[in-house]
C-alpha cells in the first residue's frame, strides 16, 4: 500500500449504530487529519493529531470521537449519528504541521449515509 | 471571520486556456494551496504560493498577490481529465488550512 488509505469506501448506517473509519497513511508523516466534505461546501477540519497527539478539535459533536495509536494509524468512531452527518469524510496526513509548505496527502475517502 | 471565495463553476473548452480566481479574507498567511479534486477521488496537491507572482508547473501556473488578497489558477492546453473541482486554501496565522467551496470545471470536446 502506498500513500493514505481508508477503510471503509462507503458506509450506510442507522442514527443508532457504532461504526468506525479507520485511515492508515504509508509516508511517514507526524500529522493526521480528519475533514468533513459537503457538497458545494468547503473543507471542515474535524481533528488534527500531531506525534500522536490531539491538537485541534474544531467544535466537533461528541458523537464523533477519533483515535490516534500511532503516527501512521487514525480512526474515527461514530455513534447516534444524525442524517445531516451524511458526507465525505476525508482523511490526511502530512509531514511538519507549522510550518508554511506542508502539503497534505488525502485519502480517497469514506462515503458516509446515515439513515 | 475566515473566508475564501472562487466561482462554484466553470466551463471551457478542450485546448482552449482557463483561469479560476480565489479570492482570501483570512487572520494571518502562510501560504496559499491549490488541489485538484476528481469526482469520488482524494484531493491532490497542485501547487503552492507564499510569495507574490507566478509559479509554473507544466500546463498548470499559479499566481499570488498578497496585497490583493488574491490567487489564480491558469490551466493551459486543456484536456478532458482537467475536468475535476480546483480547491483553493490558505494557511493562516496558526497554520492551519482554511478552504474555499471549490470550483467545479467542466471541460467540453
Amino acid at each position: 500500500e502506498t500513500g493514505v488509505t481508508q477503510t471503509p469506501r462507503h458506509l450506510v448506517m442507522g442514527m443508532t449504530n457504532k461504526k468506525s473509519l479507520k485511515c492508515e497513511q504509508h509516508l511517514g508523516h507526524n500529522a493526521m487529519y480528519w475533514y468533513k466534505q459537503s457538497a458545494k461546501k468547503p473543507l471542515e477540519l474535524m481533528f488534527v493529531y500531531n506525534f500522536k497527539e490531539q491538537t485541534e478539535n474544531n467544535s466537533v459533536p461528541s458523537r464523533f470521537s477519533p483515535e490516534c495509536p500511532n503516527s501512521s494509524h487514525l480512526f474515527l468512531h461514530l455513534h447516534t449519528l444524525q442524517p445531516e452527518d451524511s458526507a465525505l469524510y476525508l482523511c490526511a496526513s502530512s509531514q511538519a504541521p507549522g510550518q508554511g509548505r506542508d502539503e497534505q496527502f488525502f485519502g480517497p475517502g469514506t462515503r458516509l449515509t446515515v439513515l | 471571520g475566515q473566508n475564501i471565495d472562487q466561482p462554484t463553476e466553470m466551463t471551457a473548452t478542450e485546448g482552449a486556456i482557463v483561469q479560476i480566481n480565489c479570492t482570501y479574507q483570512t487572520s494571518g498567511f502562510n501560504g496559499l494551496f491549490w488541489y485538484q479534486q476528481h469526482a469520488g477521488e482524494a484531493p491532490t496537491f497542485l501547487s503552492y504560493n507564499v510569495l507574490d507572482g507566478l509559479e509554473e508547473k507544466g500546463r498548470f501556473s499559479s499566481f499570488l498577490s498578497r496585497s490583493k488578497g488574491y490567487s489564480y489558477l491558469l490551466l493551459k492546453e486543456l484536456q478532458m481529465k482537467d475536468s475535476a473541482s480546483y480547491l483553493c486554501a490558505v494557511m493562516d496565522s496558526n497554520y492551519q488550512l482554511i478552504w474555499g467551496a471549490g470550483t467545479k470545471l467542466i471541460i467540453k470536446p
